[in-house]
């Protein structure tokens, strides 16, 4: 099993670009979820899916997309790139929202 | 809204000593609680995963104790060595709500 992966690694954009920052897991997990983690302000929920279909929002979604087409795969995308989306972003899976949480390696995201 | 504070928010000792990470929570009524560590520039490795019917679980020199009606955790490492230097976090899980995060502890394991 790959367990999470996250494409790219890193990424640089200018303001106003979009982008979509890749989610995928193998472990046939129903709950997948997307995190931004920012100095001095720990690990932030976006946006989070219990299961193909369905998504909702977290404590900052606003400048965020997602949809959840098939179990594995959970996109998140940027539709107009912006200085404090300047981050590292995390997804996160699990079979569902109450079990263990499995992290990816994360995106570094700059916005110049 | 269920806030979790992890103290102290770093922490120095040297090797092989015993040490314990704290973290505590506003909303007892939790489902579970979780311990990751993550390494600098790195994700996150879940460690440990204590089900609010479980007082305590263990891996290895990890031990992570769970008391719901004060609202609080530890986590317990034994003989600590350089490579348990990281950053330790804590969430909680209520329901089929998301994780809440700590703002963690960063750990220093003198050689």
């Amino acid at each position: 099993n790959a367990g999470v992966t996250q494409t790219p690694k890193f990424q640089v954009l200018k303001t106003g670009q979009s982008m979509t920052l890749q989610c995928a897991q193998d472990m046939n997990h129903e709950y997948m979820s997307w995190y931004r983690q920012d100095p001095g302000m720990g690990l932030r929920l976006i946006h989070y899916s219990v299961g193909a279909g369905i998504t909702d929002q977290g404590e900052v979604p606003n400048g965020y997309n997602v949809s959840r087409s098939t179990t594995e795969d959970f996109p998140l995308r940027l539709l107009s790139a912006a200085p404090s989306q300047t981050s590292v972003y995390f997804c996160a899976s699990s079979t569902y929202a109450g079990n263990e949480q499995y992290f990816g390696p994360g995106t570094r995201l700059t916005v110049t | 809204k269920q806030e979790v504070t992890q103290i102290p928010a770093a922490l120095s000792v040297p090797e092989g000593e015993n040490l314990v990470l704290n973290c505590s929570f506003t909303d007892s009524a939790i489902y579970n609680l979780q311990w990751f560590r993550q390494d600098p520039g790195k994700g996150l490795t879940s460690l440990l995963l204590i089900q609010s019917s479980q007082r305590e679980q263990t891996s290895g020199r990890l031990n992570a104790s769970l008391d719901k009606s004060s609202g609080r955790s530890t986590l317990y490492i034994a003989a600590s060595q350089p490579g348990d230097s990281a950053t330790y976090l804590c969430a909680v899980i209520k329901g089929n709500t998301p994780l809440v995060f700590g703002k963690g502890t960063r750990l220093s394991v003198i050689a």
